[in-house]
């Protein structure tokens, strides 16, 4: 069955880039856009962007450009997501999603 | 961008009875296409979301018919009949129309 499994969680200094990762498992990982969704702590959820792992192409939320890189390794189908300059509003937990199947979260942490 | 306003934000029900949740939208979710990327999540305590209805009405898959979608343009409904304890958590909808994807708020589903 469809698996998207995430990196484990992070504690970062304020900022610091952190690198989290998504390997899916179950489907041709090629075929099918990768998005990164973002929760805050006891909040809703907010769409980060998005990437097409055949070709790279990437859309992004503009509140997230700039914080965000999105990047994939066909090879081991695994997506990736950078976040830099972090600061407290960056601590949440991050998901990977193909839009029907999620990952687990990364909870991230920015604290010094 | 989207807003997607969701009524009530929580809803205490009795198991066997019926919920249902408003999502309305700043714009119509009519894409160009004519399709209307309107989809329905719930997550769970501490859970990642899962998809429950994807395009207004059409139930994923493993979803059972106690769940059901409706709704055009800006204003759309999900309804839960026959509660059980495994619907408890937070319904979000989600648009994918426009650019960026937007969240509703949430409406917590508790018992009574």
């Amino acid at each position: 069955q469809v698996k998207l499994l995430q990196s484990g969680a992070a504690l970062v200094k304020p900022g610091a880039s952190v690198k989290m990762s998504c390997k899916a498992s179950g489907y041709t990982f090629t075929d099918y856009w990768v998005s990164w969704v973002k929760q805050s702590h006891g909040k809703s959820l907010e769409w980060i962007g998005e990437i097409y792992p055949n070709s790279g192409a990437t859309n992004f939320n503009e509140k997230f450009k700039g914080k965000a890189t999105l990047t994939v390794d066909k090879s081991t189908s695994t997506a990736y997501m950078e976040l830099s300059r972090l600061t407290s509003e960056d601590s949440a937990i991050y998901y990977c999603t193909s839009g029907t199947d999620w990952g687990q979260g990364v909870m991230v942490t920015v604290s010094s | 961008d989207v807003v997607l306003t969701q009524t009530p934000v929580s809803l205490l029900i009795s198991l066997g009875g019926q919920a249902s949740i408003s999502c309305r939208s700043s714009q119509s979710l009519v894409h160009s296409n004519g399709n209307t990327y309107l989809h329905w999540y719930l997550q769970k305590p501490g859970q990642s979301p899962q998809l429950l209805i994807y395009q207004v009405s059409n139930r994923f898959s493993g979803i059972p018919d106690r769940f059901s979608g409706s709704g055009s343009g800006t204003d759309f409904t999900l309804k839960i009949s026959r509660v059980e304890p495994e619907d408890l958590g937070v319904y979000y909808c989600l648009q994918r129309t426009h650019n960026p994807w937007t969240f509703g708020g949430g409406t917590k589903l508790e018992l009574k």
